[in-house]
């Protein structure tokens, strides 16, 4: 059973571009989250996608957009880069039940940016 | 506003000497507590999930357990392959942020032999 599957691993990008990051859930996951980590932090929520759409958001600006697909995998694009936006990006996925709530989240191995 | 602060922010054990980690959170409404784990550079790795005051998992050599302000990842007689970065997550069971976990900083562990 594939877990949970991001690309690409590392990335190198320049100031004022733009970057796009995949994601691909586990097997029987509906829902994707996508957190940012800086070094020596905890994850950041940025935000969440369920059914194609954004269903949470976290306080990124909006130089942070995502998609969901009909398979149930993600994309995540940032545009403008800045230098601080170098981090790892990480996607989790789980099953969101009909009461709302998912339970478990499980993260890829996330994608490295780095923005010189 | 939701928080989670762990501590210490950095613990290192010899080989077989048992100890804890603290997370402390602050959330209107707590659904669920999280542990992972993370090695450097990789993802963070699912642990263990806490529900309610009073529950206590184990795994291996890993135990976690749950008070209404604190939880407590214990640590017994560790190995060199317990190092690593312990995370602590919340989610809220607010309507306006479900989904979403917060995070502490880590505790980043080191067992020496």
């Amino acid at each position: 059973d594939a877990g949970v599957t991001q690309s690409p691993t590392h990335l190198i990008k320049t100031r004022g571009q733009q970057v796009t990051l995949r994601c691909s859930p586990k097997s029987g996951h509906d829902t994707v989250s996508w957190y940012q980590q800086a070094l020596g932090q905890g994850p950041q929520f940025i935000f969440q996608y369920y059914e194609e759409e954004e269903r949470q958001r976290g306080n990124f600006p909006d130089r942070f957009s995502g998609h969901q697909f009909p398979n149930y995998s993600s994309e995540l694009n940032v545009n403008a880069l800045l230098l601080g936006d170098s981090a790892l990006y990480l996607c989790a996925s789980s099953f969101l039940f009909l009461t709302g709530q998912d339970y478990e989240q499980y993260f890829g191995p996330g994608t490295r940016l780095t923005v010189t | 506003e939701d928080q989670v602060t762990q501590s210490p922010e950095a613990l290192r054990l010899q080989e077989g000497e048992s100890s804890s980690l603290n997370c402390s959170y602050t959330v209107s409404g707590l659904r669920g507590l999280f542990w992972y784990r993370q090695d450097p550079g990789k993802g963070p790795e699912f642990l263990f999930t806490l529900y309610s005051a009073g529950e206590e998992k184990e795994k291996e050599r890993l135990k976690a357990t749950l008070t209404k302000k604190e939880s407590f990842l214990h640590i017994t007689a560790p190995k060199p392959e317990d190092s690593a970065t312990y995370l602590c997550a919340v989610q809220a069971d607010r309507g306006s942020t479900l989904g979403r976990l917060y995070f502490g900083r880590g505790t980043q562990l080191t067992v020496w032999p």
